[in-house]
């Protein structure tokens, strides 16, 4: 595709369920992020890939949060037995190459809602 | 400064207007610094990527300085119009990833 592409756009869950949120990054791009976004604060990383390797998941809050991309494009970020502090809209990125001075595009987020 | 710092956190002027903003980040083991602005219901799009201190980027009505010796970057806006109201965030980045602000919420009116 053009784009980033996240799905689904928006996602109610009630408390306890198991969620999961599907990143598609632009073709051949290398890198992939995911990040989330609380009511009124910027965006905070949870992980990043490289290719099929995971590289860095410090970011990720609890171990209730597993992300992959096994076959290096597609990534899906999920979240088992969700609480409503996970609340959030979370936002897939990728680059072509290391993040460091190439621009990150981004996908338009998914809105998660824990009831 | 430990953190990617934006100031103000929210900004309403007039159309017309001339508008700027702040960035404060770590400027020890600096790459880049990066703008997005983020519109509602969209994606965020990328403005500039600044990685040399003193580089100064223009996009139309938009520009932004960098200063990495003392770690902050400012963006300008000219002449603001309705279609500028956005969510503008700023990130320091790092080797594999990059660190957000929370944002300036820019509200243009006519």
């Amino acid at each position: 595709g053009a784009g980033v592409s996240q799905s689904p756009r928006y996602k109610v869950a009630k408390r306890g369920q198991d969620v999961a949120l599907r990143c598609d990054p632009i073709s051949g791009h290398v890198s992939l992020f995911w990040y989330q976004q609380a009511l009124g604060q910027g965006p905070e990383f949870l992980t990043y890939f490289q290719n099929e390797a995971q590289l860095d998941k410090s970011g990720l809050p609890s171990d209730r949060f597993f992300a992959e991309r096994p076959e290096g494009s597609v990534s899906t970020l999920k979240i088992q037995r969700t609480q409503q502090e996970d609340s959030a809209v979370y936002l897939c990125a990728s680059s072509p190459l290391m993040m460091v001075n190439t621009e990150a595009f981004f996908g338009q987020g998914t809105r998660l809602t824990v009831v | 400064i430990l953190n990617v710092e934006q100031s103000p956190q929210s900004l309403h002027v007039q159309e017309g207007d001339s508008t700027n903003f702040t960035c404060s980040f770590p400027s020890s083991n600096f790459y880049a610094l990066h703008w997005y602005r983020w519109e509602t219901a969209k994606s965020p799009e990328a403005l500039f990527v600044m990685t040399l201190n003193g580089d100064e980027k223009k996009k139309g009505r938009i520009s932004a300085t960098l200063n990495t010796k003392e770690g902050y970057s400012y963006l300008y806006i000219k002449g603001s119009q309705p279609e500028d109201s956005a969510t503008y965030l700023c990130a320091s980045s790092g080797y594999s990833t990059l660190t957000f602000g929370k944002g300036t919420m820019l509200l243009v009116s006519p």
